[in-house]
């Protein structure tokens, strides 16, 4: 199965900071690679797909990056309503493993 | 409006058995590869299985494998997990989540529905 390393685990900062989540994969998966937002007692939301799509109705603050290897989740300017959980997936093969996840907070 | 509803856990003993349902609506449901995901409590995300929209296909965890079996039915726009010898690790949330094909990202989720694998 392929690996998928989330780094930090967690991060806090401040309203109106630049954020940014690292994802690595175990082996190359192109841009196969998405990223899901997950609130507390929600269940998970796209935000970005094929490594840099914007998800329709995702604010243009999230952005993402990356090939191959290795991959960021970029959020521009952070604000409160993005406390959450952040979680990579690769849909290169089956299974879709996921990252561990990055827990965001605001200072 | 696109929406998927999961129905079915509950608190079952080890070795027990459990099937749950995910109805889909507000889409052309056979279009479409449905997923299990689960999640642990305070853990993160684990795909589960998949089967493609005409349901010829189907794929699985190795930690499911020969214990789950998902179906669907398209005339019903459901899709199920059939989960059998169930263990303590199998205590999760469970998600059904839609995408075009098998390896497509995951647009649309359920709200997930609870098991837990108690004696």
């Amino acid at each position: 199965d392929i690996q998928m390393t989330q780094s930090p685990s967690s991060l806090s900062a401040s309203v109106g900071d630049k954020v940014t989540i690292s994802c690595r994969a175990s082996q190359t998966i192109g841009t196969s690679l998405n990223w899901y937002q997950q609130t507390l007692g929600k269940a998970p939301r796209l935000l970005l797909y094929g490594a840099s799509s914007l998800q329709s109705g995702v604010p243009s603050r999230f952005s993402g990056s990356g090939s191959g290897t290795d991959f960021t989740l970029t959020i521009t300017s952070l604000q409160p309503e993005d406390v959450a959980t952040y979680f990579c997936q690769q849909s290169y093969t089956t299974p879709q493993t996921f990252g561990q996840g990055t827990k965001v907070e605001v200072k | 409006e696109v929406q998927l509803l999961e129905s079915g856990g509950g608190l079952v003993q080890p070795g027990g058995s459990l099937r749950l349902s995910c109805v889909g609506s507000g889409f052309i449901f056979n279009n479409y590869a449905m997923t299990w995901v689960r999640q642990a409590p305070g853990k993160g995300l684990e795909w589960v299985s998949a089967i493609r929209g005409t349901g010829t296909s189907t794929f699985y965890a190795d930690s499911v494998k020969g214990r789950f079996t998902i179906s669907r039915d398209n005339s019903k726009n459901t899709v199920y997990l059939q989960m059998n010898s169930l263990r303590d690790e199998d205590t999760a949330i469970y998600y059904c989540a839609k995408g075009v094909l098998i390896l497509d990202p995951f647009d649309v989720w359920g709200q997930g529905t609870m098991v837990i694998v108690s004696s």
